[in-house]
């Protein structure tokens, strides 16, 4: 079974600051890892995927993330934060058979001016 | 990508009664999904729609609650049954496509309960 540790559920940072949200996975086969932002009142959009290949894989708005397989891991980064930046984001996982995608808990990115 | 479009975008429901929320989809799709976003709780996935077959529910969730109808390629509807006020939930409906079959999601149906 595979499961999803977002290991911060609210990270208040100052705007232009740089911030990561942490992810770590627990898969028996390889996986597929994705990064998800919700903004308030809003469905689901697509930050960032990793499949296969570069493990440090670039996204929209600015979002970076790497996939460490030692530490199974894929935090999500951002140099500079904007207000903008503000909203819950999401890390999933999914197997490479399957369709369904295992989410984590959540992490509220918060950037005060 | 996919376009999801999901109605209703919101309802207020009472108690007892029961609620279908349509999921309209502008490319065919072999798998969609139904997923529950409690207040403050991240998503859970209720079941798999595949067409031409029974849904896949997942553990904690039964067919006479959520009955699931996925008649072609494009389009699903779930229908919350006899609601509570535990019901109260953003139901999201997602598909998986595109080249590198990667998950979309509707913007959601916010339902409440009273």
């Amino acid at each position: 079974a595979q499961s999803v540790t977002q290991l911060d559920s609210q990270v208040p940072v100052f705007e232009e600051a740089p911030v990561e949200l942490r992810c770590n996975y627990s898969s028996s086969v390889s996986v597929y890892l994705f990064w998800y932002v919700q903004y308030p009142n809003q469905g689901l959009q697509l930050l960032l995927k990793y499949l296969s290949g570069s493990t440090l894989v670039k996204g929209i708005n600015g979002f970076e993330a790497e996939f460490n397989k030692s530490q199974t891991s894929f935090h999500l980064r951002k140099p500079s934060v904007h207000i903008s930046d503000t909203a819950e984001y999401f890390c999933a996982v999914s197997d490479n058979q399957g369709g369904k995608l295992i989410f984590g808990q959540g992490t509220e990115l918060s950037v005060k001016p | 990508s996919a376009v999801i479009s999901q109605k209703p975008s919101r309802d207020i429901c009472q108690r007892g009664t029961s609620l279908t929320i349509q999921c309209q989809v502008d490319s065919q799709v072999t798998m969609m999904f139904w997923y529950r976003q409690q207040p403050g709780q991240s998503l859970t996935l209720i079941a798999t729609a595949n067409q031409g077959s029974e849904a896949t529910y997942e553990s904690g969730f039964v067919i006479d609650k959520f009955p699931i109808s996925r008649p072609n390629l494009t389009f699903s509807t779930l229908t919350v049954s006899n609601m509570s006020p535990e019901d109260s939930s953003i139901y999201l409906c997602s598909v998986r496509g595109g080249a590198d079959n990667e998950q979309f999601f509707g913007p959601g149906t916010r339902l409440t309960v009273l």
